[in-house]
């Protein structure tokens, strides 16, 4: 069935340092693929998407690119700051699954000073 | 704008007990969804709707109940709690169409314990 993996946290980071959260994804057909992030005492938000293949979504810094070929959609970011800090869910939406989206487990990041 | 709302923040429960999780939006959207959040298992989808009238189970329905007689409002019930139901659980509600459907506005969350 459809699942998304993302890779095992919590991730610690130093301000300034590279973000690179690890995601993949099996479904049928073509999915639509989602970074949604959590902050702390809040709901999920979105904060990029890309909705076919070698599309780019973008958003606060934050990168992420959807590859077909490796079924991945992995988040990165340059340069993190203290404010980045929080839950990270990788989702995606089949073709016909409007407003049904499947999650993955969520990384949780934390950037020091 | 209020987005969405949920009522209560925080319950506790004994087990068999009955109690409904209140989620209303005020953006017209046509699609509203309820997913519970357990530690290292991400968001899973337990009911979702279209619309008015119209409801459909997701991965794990199995102990709720919904109806949705407005387009504001979907209400989520618990009909007898057993302590496998203690979660975090986030309303959600989108436009539709190919563009809006999946990008969803979450309501701040519902923490159920259940004894």
């Amino acid at each position: 069935g459809d699942s998304v993996t993302q890779m095992e946290g919590p991730v610690t980071l130093s301000e300034e340092a590279f973000l690179t959260i690890n995601c993949t994804y099996t479904a049928t057909g073509y999915p639509s693929l989602f970074w949604y992030v959590q902050y702390p005492g809040e709901g999920l938000q979105l904060l990029l998407k890309a909705t076919k293949a070698d599309d780019k979504g973008s958003n606060k810094g934050f990168e992420a690119t959807y590859r077909k070929e490796t079924t991945s959609f992995h988040l990165e970011k340059g340069s993190v700051q203290v404010s980045d800090s929080a839950v990270y869910f990788c989702a995606h939406a089949g073709g016909t699954s409007y407003g049904k989206l499947t999650f993955g487990q969520g990384t949780i990041l934390t950037v020091h000073p | 704008n209020a987005g969405v709302t949920q009522t209560p923040k925080f319950q506790v429960l004994k087990t068999g007990q009955s109690m409904t999780l209140q989620c209303a939006q005020d953006m017209n959207h046509e699609y509203m969804s309820w997913y519970r959040q357990d530690p290292g298992m991400g968001l899973r989808l337990i009911h979702y709707s279209v619309g008015a009238g119209i409801t459909d189970q997701g991965e794990v329905p199995n102990g709720y109940n919904v109806s949705r007689s407005t387009t504001e409002d979907f209400p989520l019930r618990l009909l007898s709690a057993a302590p496998s139901q203690t979660s975090v659980y986030f309303c959600a509600s989108s436009t539709g169409g190919l563009a809006g459907a999946n990008v969803l506005t979450f309501g701040a969350g519902s923490r159920l314990t259940v004894l």
